[in-house]
């Protein structure tokens, strides 16, 4: 079946000007992320959605970054007057259902392609 | 915060030598997950762990999970060309998201 998709996949801005990435995950997902990976580094969690449920943006670097996803399906990530120090792959991932929360285990989550962000 | 540290950063190997990367937590995790990223790619989900003292193997590939559970390491017999790539570790983050460790990236040559 269709796995998590990202557009665009590249994205060149300009200092200051606001971008939208979106994510559509894997249909029957419940759970999506955002996470952002920069040149050699790790994944840095950014937000997570669960169903209806308040999302989690605990990872969120600053007020100028936010998240919706509607329907409870396409995701969509708004980074507002970017800054340089914003460029990155921003990746979206999906799993079935929530995180470990009481149990031992947690749902494979099922990345996207990504978008990598160049901000000039 | 919970940490995750994995070593070493980059590895290096002769195509047939074996290659190990670890992973350590700084807290006692519910369980592990490691996943490979090849270059140009995105992350994909290897395996779980959940028992303490686990160890699990698929094919040249052999995940062990510390008694602990506060280290894992990833050891690959045999490496070949096709095993390149950057290999994460990840506990859980609150249950919800993932912790990643910065990762170890394997090159190998034949």
């Amino acid at each position: 079946g269709a796995g998590v998709s990202q557009s665009p996949s590249n994205k060149v801005t300009e200092k200051g000007k606001d971008v939208e990435l979106r994510c559509d995950p894997i249909s029957g997902h419940t759970a999506l992320y955002w996470y952002r990976q920069s040149l050699g580094q790790g994944l840095e969690f950014l937000i997570y959605f669960q169903g209806n449920s308040a999302p989690d943006k605990s990872g969120l670097p600053s007020d100028r970054f936010s998240a919706e996803r509607t329907g409870g399906s396409v995701s969509t990530l708004t980074i507002q007057r970017t800054q340089q120090e914003d460029s990155a792959v921003y990746l979206c991932a999906s799993s079935l259902d929530r995180g470990s929360g009481g149990s031992t285990s947690t749902d494979t989550q099922y990345f996207g392609p990504g978008t990598r962000l160049t901000v000039l | 915060g919970q940490q995750v540290m994995q070593i070493p950063q980059y590895q290096h190997v002769q195509e047939g030598e074996d290659f190990t990367t670890y992973c350590n937590s700084s807290t006692t995790l519910s369980n592990i997950q490691w996943y490979k990223q090849r270059p140009g790619g995105h992350p994909v989900f290897l395996i779980q762990l959940v028992k303490s003292g686990e160890v699990k193997k698929q094919k040249r590939l052999t995940f062990q999970f510390g008694e602990a559970k506060k280290n894992s390491s990833l050891h690959i017999t045999a490496t070949q060309t096709t095993d390149v790539g950057t290999y994460f570790c990840a506990g859980p983050l609150g249950g919800y998201a993932l912790n990643f460790g910065k990762g170890t990236s394997l090159l190998v040559t034949p």
